[in-house]
């Protein structure tokens, strides 16, 4: 398996832009997280689905994020519009939901809003 | 508010010494700890974990420490290598499902 596959590794834009980033989990788990990366905070969760059904969202900033599972292969998570505020490295990890190593995370997307 | 809390934000060792990386949590229903490493522009990656039940769980260099009454663990690295240098997120759950992350230590270790 390649692991999970995050796109794009890198997104700069500009403020009031929409930016929609992606996420291949590893196959056959079904348990899926997105996370934020600051200096301050280190890594926030986000939203985290089960067999693609959102379980908790409590995380998620503001109404300007959202995020979605249409199948167990692909996840997006969107901010519009975005801010500088939200420039940060947006992790997305996957999990069987068994054993005691956690997840597996992507690579992750480094966003920077100008 | 942060449930998962790393102190020190960074650690710097002579390479063959000992590292030892803190982390306290607040929530006592936590029943998991894990430490992950992580590489610039890299993942974080799965390291060393431990069940509340047990004291101490020990891999190869690596050895964490938990001490429930004081809702406190650590990391030992033991010898230091300079490939162990990176960021080491600590992280907890109350389940296997949800992890809390600290704010992560930066190690760098000195030839």
């Amino acid at each position: 398996d390649a692991g999970v596959i995050q796109s794009p590794r890198h997104e700069v834009t500009e403020m009031g832009q929409e930016v929609t980033l992606r996420c291949k989990p590893i196959s056959g788990h079904d348990y899926l997280f997105w996370y934020r990366q600051t200096m301050m905070r280190g890594l926030e969760l986000l939203i985290y689905f089960n067999n693609n059904v959102p379980i908790d969202d409590s995380g998620m900033p503001e109404d300007r994020f959202s995020a979605k599972m249409p199948n167990a292969s692909f996840s997006t998570l969107k901010i519009q519009p975005s801010e500088p505020r939200d420039s940060a490295v947006y992790f997305c990890a996957s999990s069987d939901g068994q054993g005691s190593h956690g997840y597996t995370f992507g690579s992750g997307t480094r966003l920077t809003v100008v | 508010d942060q449930q998962v809390k790393q102190n020190s934000p960074s650690l710097s060792v002579q390479e063959g010494r000992i590292s030892i990386l803190n982390c306290d949590y607040t929530n006592s229903m936590f029943d998991y700890f894990l430490w992950y490493k992580k590489y610039p522009a890299e993942g974080p990656t799965f390291l060393i974990s431990i069940s509340s039940i047990k004291d101490k769980n020990e891999d190869g260099r690596f050895t964490v420490f938990l001490n429930k009454s004081a809702k406190h663990l650590s990391l030992h690295i033991v010898p230091s290598q300079p490939g162990d240098s990176a960021v080491y997120f600590c992280a907890a759950s109350e389940n296997d499902y949800k992890l809390s992350f600290g704010a992560g230590t930066t190690v760098t270790v000195r030839a």
